[in-house]
């Protein structure tokens, strides 16, 4: 079945590092692909989405392309803030059905 | 945008007793909505598939008879969880997939249940 895979974390920064969360994935079909983020006791906030091959999604300063060929959607910022520190996941869906989500990666960043 | 809300926020019960959570889409349709659970510091695992009018869809392992779900209009679904026991303690999320927008899933606050 569809199964989502992502790097482990906690992943520790410093303000204005730079971010790579990779996410890899199979599926059968031609899935859409999410970033959510979950900041401390809240739910799920949708932070960005491709639905298509070579698609790219960006959001806050955030990015990701749709790589068919290396079947990723590897999330990325240029200079994180403390305020980006929250447990981000990886997550796709095929047309109208639920999402299957990876593990989640915490992020921690210090000033 | 898309607002989903779920209620109660957050709820302690005693072990035995039964706990209703409302989903509701406040600005849409939902024909189909989610449940999740998500254990701390673990992803969400899908519990069932909501459906309109019909029965709910679970997920293996899941006990059909324990974790109830209503999906009785287009805007409400429930999950009551009967007969509730510690080891039931968890973060239950719901998603409403918008009508007429493919993957355009929106997700509850969530509820955090506690049974002592």
């Amino acid at each position: 079945g569809d199964s989502v895979t992502q790097m482990e974390g906690p992943v520790t920064l410093s303000e204005e590092a730079f971010l790579t969360i990779n996410c890899t994935y199979t599926a059968t079909g031609y899935p859409s692909l999410f970033w959510y983020v979950q900041y401390p006791g809240e739910g799920l906030q949708l932070l960005l989405k491709a639905t298509k091959a070579d698609d790219k999604g960006s959001n806050k300063g955030f990015e990701a392309t749709y790589r068919k060929e290396t079947t990723s959607f590897h999330l990325e910022k240029g200079s994180v803030q403390v305020s980006d520190s929250a447990v981000y996941f990886c997550a796709l869906s095929e047309a109208g059905t639920a999402l299957i989500f990876g593990k989640g990666t915490t992020l921690s960043v210090s000033s | 945008g898309a607002v989903v809300s779920q209620h109660p926020s957050w709820v302690i019960c005693k072990s035995g007793t039964s706990v209703k959570i409302e989903c509701r889409s406040l600005d849409f349709q939902a024909t189909t909505m989610f449940w999740y659970r998500q254990f701390p510091k673990q992803s969400l695992m899908l519990m069932a598939t909501s459906n309109e009018g019909s029965k709910a869809t679970y997920e293996q392992g899941v006990e059909k008879d324990k974790f109830l779900i209503n999906h009785a209009s287009l805007t409400l679904s429930t999950l009551t969880v009967t007969s509730a026991h510690p080891e039931d303690s968890s973060f239950y999320i719901c998603s409403a997939n918008r009508e007429g927008r493919d993957n355009e899933q929106y997700f509850g606050p969530g509820t955090r249940l506690t049974v002592t």
